[in-house]
């Protein structure tokens, strides 16, 4: 069966500094994965996503995510916190028309 | 150009009663989907429309039912609620290519329904 596993269900780091947030997936066929960004009260926002090209992913607001295949994990960091990085980060794999989730990091920023 | 958009925002229903949420995809979407994400989970797929059929469906009883009208709109209606339905539900849509495996989902903000 498939699955999406997030490590930290609350990672904080302080602002300037190195985010990593950890996701690890099963799949038995090529997968697709995908970051998603839930800021409070609100829907969920495409960060990136890995459809079998390039194995390092760029994405929005200064995110990026590594494909490595050998360890089943895609890792989302970004070099520099901003306080308005503050939010839910939500780890998908695809799977037939729909998405299986990670349940979720929370990032915490300090200033 | 309107994003997708779910109605109503919230909702606070007791034991037993039935509730409708309802979704108005992205414009040029035409297929929609539906997930329940329980606080502090995350999102678990209901189902998902196409062509005003259910085209796949998640773990869910059938309490849990869907509609797809012609325009693309969407409903989910549960009955006899319990209280572990209380969740934000999630609408996304997306477009039917018939190029390439994956087509992005777009979400809307979400209906928080409360059963008390």
């Amino acid at each position: 069966a498939q699955s999406v596993t997030q490590l930290g269900s609350h990672v904080s780091v302080s602002e300037g500094a190195l985010v990593l947030l950890r996701c690890n997936y099963s799949s038995s066929v090529p997968p697709y994965l995908f970051w998603y960004v839930q800021y409070p009260n609100q829907g969920l926002q495409l960060l990136l996503k890995y459809t079998s090209a390039a194995t390092l992913v760029k994405g929005i607001n200064g995110f990026e995510a590594e494909f490595k295949k050998s360890e089943t994990s895609f890792h989302l960091t970004k070099p520099s916190a901003h306080m308005s990085d503050a939010a839910e980060y939500f780890c998908a794999l695809d799977s037939n028309y729909q998405l299986i989730w990670g349940a979720g990091t929370k990032l915490i920023i300090k200033p | 150009d309107a994003g997708v958009t779910q109605s109503p925002t919230h909702l606070i229903k007791t034991r037993g009663q039935q509730v409708t949420l309802r979704c108005s995809p992205k414009s040029g979407h035409d297929t929609v989907s539906w997930y329940q994400q329980a606080l502090g989970q995350g999102p678990q797929f209901i189902f998902q429309y196409y062509e005003e059929e259910e085209r796949q469906r998640g773990n869910f009883p059938d309490r849990f039912s869907g509609h797809q009208f012609p325009n693309y709109s969407s409903e989910l209606n549960v009955n006899a609620l319990l209280l572990g339905d209380s969740a934000l539900y999630l609408c996304a849509s997306s477009f039917e290519s018939t190029s390439g495996r994956w087509n992005e989902q777009f979400f809307g903000p979400g209906t928080r329904l409360t059963v008390l």
